[in-house]
């Protein structure tokens, strides 16, 4: 069965980094692009880039250029995301989702990790 | 930017009434949007995709509908596990972007 499982909670202070994983199993990994999504507390979604595992491309909201990292590691099925210049706006949840449609980035997200607390407090 | 509308914001429907909730898109997105539900704590979950197919294990209950810049969602009898937020999102093919609207509550009257 497919499983995006991700790292666990970080607390960071502001101007500080941070990587979360998300490790994928019972598919394809190259087979399927990966986006990362974020949720403040309290609000709604929000879509932070999208990663394709078999070249590495990747693509970023406007608003993330600059600050969010993507890349991949084919040999252990696994997705990074890495946000950098951490502010408080930034505490959110942040999640991976597999696109439900074959090799493209287009497709509802059917399968999600878990999701990944930030918090950014000094 | 593609922009995504959703209305209401909070919706009080009783157990087993027709809920009916609404999406719109800024410019033409076809039928490349999906419907989520998320409750607390817990990540979204994929209910419709390409405007109007549900996804797998999905009850018949909830249904799909729309192309271009308006579309809806229906569930036809709400039951007690039903009440969540739901999110509709388009996805466009290239430049590859996901754009979610503000979402509707669903809540017991």
């Amino acid at each position: 069965q497919v499983q995006l499982v991700q790292s666990g909670a970080e607390v960071k202070k502001p101007g500080a980094s941070v990587k979360v994983s998300c490790k994928a199993s019972g598919y394809t990994f190259t087979s399927y692009y990966m986006h990362w999504v974020r949720q403040a507390p309290g609000q709604g979604l929000e879509w932070m880039g999208i990663i394709n595992p078999s070249g590495g491309s990747t693509s970023y909201a406007q608003k993330f250029q600059g600050r969010v990292t993507m890349t991949r590691d084919t040999s252990t099925s696994t997705v990074y995301m890495e946000l950098s210049s951490l502010r408080s706006e930034d505490t959110a949840v942040y999640y991976c989702a597999r696109p439900n449609e074959y090799s493209s980035s287009s497709g509802g997200c059917d399968y999600w990790g878990q999701g990944t607390l930030v918090t950014v407090s000094s | 930017e593609i922009v995504m509308t959703q209305s209401p914001a909070t919706l009080s429907v009783s157990p087993g009434e027709r809920a009916t909730l609404s999406c719109r898109a800024s410019q033409s997105v076809s039928s490349n949007l999906a419907w989520y539900q998320q409750k607390p704590g817990q990540a979204p979950r994929l209910l419709i995709y390409g405007a109007s197919t549900r996804a797998t294990g999905i009850p018949a209950r909830f249904s799909g509908s729309g192309s271009g810049t308006e579309f809806t969602l229906t569930i036809s009898s709400l039951q007690s596990e039903d009440f969540a937020v739901y999110y509709c999102q388009q996805y466009n093919n290239w430049p590859p972007a996901l754009t979610f609207g503000g979402g509707t509550k669903v809540e017991i009257k």
